[in-house]
Parts: C-alpha cells; sequence; structure tokens
C-alpha cells in the first residue's frame, strides 16, 4: 500500500513569489492534515480536511495560506506571497475513520521550502 | 489547552546505552500519545502508541507506558544503536472539535559507535 507522498520533497523561492505544495494522502482516507515545523520548533498544525470540507482551520497562520482539497482526494497548500517567516518543512498527515473513530495519521516525508 | 513537553536535546549516547526520553502533558479529557522518529533526510513515521491509561506502547526494543497519574509518555530503550540517531517526538491527540495531533518540540539523539 502506498503512503502519504508530497512533492514537491525541496523548494527553495524568493519572497513575494508564491509557491504550491501537494499532498497525495493514503487511498481511501478521508482525513487530511497539514502540519508545519519552522526553525526546528515544534510541528504546528495547519487544518484538517474531511473529504472535501475543511473541518478545523485554526491553525492557518493567515491568509497567505490557501489550502484546497477539490473532490476529496489529494490537497494543494499555496502560500502567496511568501515570507521569510515560512520557511520550514510542511508535513501532510491522513488517517481513515472506521466506526467513528478516527484512526492513527501517517505522515508523509514533507516538503522542505526555503524562502529566501 | 493541550500541550506536549519534552526534554531539550541534544541526547548523546554511546552504543548499547540506556535511553530515556522524557514527555509530558496536559490535556483536557482522554488522549492517545504517540512517539513519532524522523530519521536523516525521511519523513515521520509513527514508532508506537497507546490509547489509554496504563497502557504500554513497543517497537524496535522501545517502550513507552501512558501514566495518568503523572501525566508522562517516557520513551526508553534498553540498549541503543547507531541506526537509532534520528529525531523523536511525543504527541497527543484528543478530541478538540477536531482530531488534530499536538507534538512536542522533538529530541534529536545521536548514537555513537
Amino acid at each position: 500500500e502506498a503512503g502519504v507522498t508530497q512533492f514537491p520533497s525541496h523548494s527553495v523561492i524568493e519572497k513575494g513569489q508564491t509557491v504550491t505544495l501537494r499532498c497525495d494522502p493514503i487511498s481511501g482516507h478521508d482525513n487530511l492534515y497539514w502540519y508545519r515545523r519552522v526553525m526546528g520548533k515544534e510541528i504546528k498544525f495547519l487544518l484538517h480536511f474531511v473529504k472535501e470540507s475543511k473541518q478545523d482551520e485554526s491553525g492557518m497562520p493567515n491568509n497567505r495560506f490557501l489550502a484546497e482539497r477539490t473532490g476529496g482526494t489529494y490537497s494543494t497548500l499555496k502560500v502567496q506571497p511568501a515570507e521569510l517567516e515560512d520557511s520550514g518543512v510542511y508535513f501532510c498527515a491522513s488517517s481513515h475513520t472506521s466506526g467513528g473513530i478516527v484512526e492513527t495519521q501517517y505522515f508523509g516525508p514533507g516538503t522542505r521550502l526555503l524562502v529566501l | 489547552g493541550n500541550s506536549v513537553t519534552q526534554m531539550e536535546g541534544p541526547v548523546t549516547l554511546s552504543e548499547e546505552a540506556f535511553l530515556t526520553i522524557n514527555c509530558t502533558y496536559t490535556a483536557t479529557g482522554y488522549p492517545s500519545l504517540f512517539w513519532y522518529v524522523q530519521y536523516p533526510g525521511e519523513g515521520l513515521q509513527l514508532l508506537l502508541k497507546a490509547t489509554k491509561a496504563d497502557d504500554k506502547g513497543s517497537n524496535k526494543g522501545f517502550e513507552a507506558t501512558y501514566r495518568k497519574e503523572t501525566t508522562s509518555f517516557h520513551l526508553e530503550k534498553g540498549s541503543v544503536q547507531v541506526s537509532d540517531s534520528a529525531v523523536y517526538f511525543c504527541a497527543l491527540r484528543a478530541y478538540t472539535g477536531g482530531f488534530k495531533t499536538i507534538f512536542g518540540a522533538g529530541t534529536r539523539l545521536f548514537v555513537k559507535a
């Protein structure tokens, strides 16, 4: 079974540019999450999709970040315009809901974003 | 709110030494607790988990016991190997309108041959 995949693995952009990160969850997983780890600090929650709906977006830092999950499959996270403090590792995770219970989250390898 | 505190690193050990990485948590309700590991150049992997008090999670020689009375979930391994060098994250998940995972800051472990 394929795991969670993320693209690109690395991205280096200049301040003010736009970057779009993609996450493909494990097939059949309704729940998709975005997290990020900035400057070696703790990994922080950004948002949670259930299928194509945003269940919780309380962790989105500001309106420069836009997440979508059209069709309830893969998701994109766009940063526009990027700022220096957006540098970090962006992780995606997915999980299955069974009998009303949300199961273990499986994480992707992350996208390392560097804003210069 | 919910939070996780784990010991700061880096932790440097010699091969075959005993490892303990402390983790304590604050949470309302009954969280599930996790240890994730990130090996160099790789993504986060679930190492072990425990879903209720007194449960012991174990995997690859690592163990952690869910202690509700001390709100702790310390990670232990009796004999570390060079290949265990990685960053270890303690985490919890509790329903707070959603099921987001709350992570600690991570502890980097170096194991010397």
